[in-house]
């Protein structure tokens, strides 16, 4: 079955600090990419999405991510964290344009000053 | 971005009653989602609509599940008989194009607590 995992359920790191959280897919073709953003209780927020166009992709507030076929991974990264920054994310796949997402169990991301 | 409310944002409900939860995207759509996050747990898929139809569902959308979209707008999710685990945020999606790419939206959730 298609899956999505994240590794780290919880990530903490100092404002300023280079932030990265983890996603790995399983598949042998290349899906629909997606990051979202959870804030306290608010919904789910597009940060970025991965369309085979470009293989590092620029999101929203900093973050970028990088897919990398040949280790099937999506990792996000943000080279300076802000305190604004906490939320939980969730890395997202979809295998065909507007198909269903099937998302990782979600890294929570603290920020400490 | 295309915008979606959500109402109500939350809801209480004894089991066995029926409620229904409303998706109002500001724009007209016509690819709609529902999804619902237990607590503790990752996003879950439970139906997919368009064109006012489903056109897919999961393992957890069973009988007690329906959508609809009862006046060309609103899109419902009802669940017929509440039980004590199908507490969960429920989100409704929409799907738009971003840089031409087919994209979903998500609205803010409703909290739906059975007792």
């Amino acid at each position: 079955a298609q899956s999505v995992t994240q590794l780290g359920s919880h990530v903490s790191v100092s404002e300023g600090a280079l932030v990265l959280l983890r996603c790995n897919y399983s598949s042998s073709v290349p899906p629909y990419l997606f990051w979202y953003v959870q804030y306290p209780n608010q919904g789910l927020q597009l940060l970025l999405k991965y369309t085979s166009a470009a293989t590092l992709v620029k999101g929203i507030n900093g973050f970028e991510a990088e897919f990398k076929k040949s280790e099937t991974s999506f990792h996000l990264t943000k080279p300076s964290a802000h305190m604004s920054d906490a939320a939980e994310y969730f890395c997202a796949v979809s295998y065909n344009q507007g198909g269903k997402l099937i998302f990782g169990q979600g890294t929570e991301l603290s920020v400490k000053p | 971005e295309p915008e979606v409310t959500q109402t109500p944002s939350h809801q209480v409900t004894q089991m066995g009653q029926e409620v229904i939860l409303r998706c109002v995207p500001i724009s007209n759509h016509l690819y709609f989602y529902w999804y619902r996050q237990i607590l503790g747990q990752k996003v879950e898929f439970l139906v997919s609509f368009y064109n006012n139809e489903i056109s897919e569902k999961s393992e957890i959308f069973d009988d007690q599940f329906s959508v609809e979209r009862p006046d060309g707008s609103n899109f419902t999710l009802k669940i017929r008989s509440t039980k004590l685990e199908d507490s969960a945020m429920y989100f409704c999606a929409i799907l738009g194009l971003a840089g031409g790419v087919e994209t979903q939206y998500f609205g803010p959730g409703t909290r739906l607590l059975v007792l």
